[in-house]
């Protein structure tokens, strides 16, 4: 079955400087990755998603990057906010009700 | 604006009680999970439904069935809680045909 791994598990950062985030996977077969942020007490919320037929998209400060070839992807945050103080979880899946998740990273923005 | 809604925030049990753990979505979709969260794990899927009455096991099924009587309520029970299964159940759905998963803001168990 799908493994995701993530890293890294912590993440502290100065507010206005980027944070990136990998994952890798081990199927081959996955070909949708969400990444969620769970702020504390809330409930995980999607922030962004990709697909494999696609090695980048980006929404406002947040952008993902999936290399299929390496099977990793990316969530990258610019001019972060003490707001995007979250854990955050990536996952991958088939496409079907099979998703597997990260062990997620708590980021920490200092103001 | 998809709604997924777990009956309690907190519950604290006894060792041996049988607890059940409620979720329901007013979306009308097909398929519902439940979830374990544990620091350091991510989220493990115990089980999931696909459509009334059908359900599947996930990684860690082990001490725990679901029960799946209606489209909108997918309920997790634990027929004799135990202290590992102290943790933090998420709850999810999606649509069929749509890999996005909507969660619920979660129940903290705890077992003493």
């Amino acid at each position: 079955g799908e493994n995701v791994e993530q890293h890294p598990s912590t993440l502290s950062v100065q507010e206005g400087d980027s944070a990136v985030i990998k994952c890798t996977y081990s199927d081959s077969a996955s070909n949708y990755f969400p990444w969620y942020k769970q702020e504390l007490g809330k409930r995980p919320q999607l922030i962004i998603d990709i697909r494999s037929n696609v090695g980048e998209k980006k929404d406002q400060r947040i952008a993902v990057t999936l290399n299929k070839t390496a099977k990793h992807f990316s969530l990258h945050i610019t001019e972060t906010q003490p707001e995007d103080s979250a854990v955050y979880f990536c996952a991958a899946s088939r496409g079907n009700n099979d998703m597997r998740f990260g062990a997620g990273t708590r980021l920490t923005v200092k103001p | 604006d998809v709604k997924v809604t777990q009956s309690s925030r907190y519950l604290v049990k006894r060792t041996g009680e049988k607890v059940f753990l409620e979720c329901v979505q007013d979306m009308d979709h097909e398929n519902m999970f439940w979830y374990r969260q544990d620091p350091g794990l991510g989220l493990r899927l115990i089980y999931f439904s696909y459509d009334v009455k059908m359900k599947e096991k996930g990684d860690i099924p082990e001490g725990y069935s679901v029960s799946r009587e209606k489209k909108e309520r997918f309920s997790l029970i634990l027929e004799s809680a135990s202290t590992n299964q102290t943790s933090m159940y998420l709850c999810a759905s999606s649509q069929t045909g749509s890999p996005i998963q909507y969660f619920g803001a979660g129940t903290r168990l705890s077992v003493l």
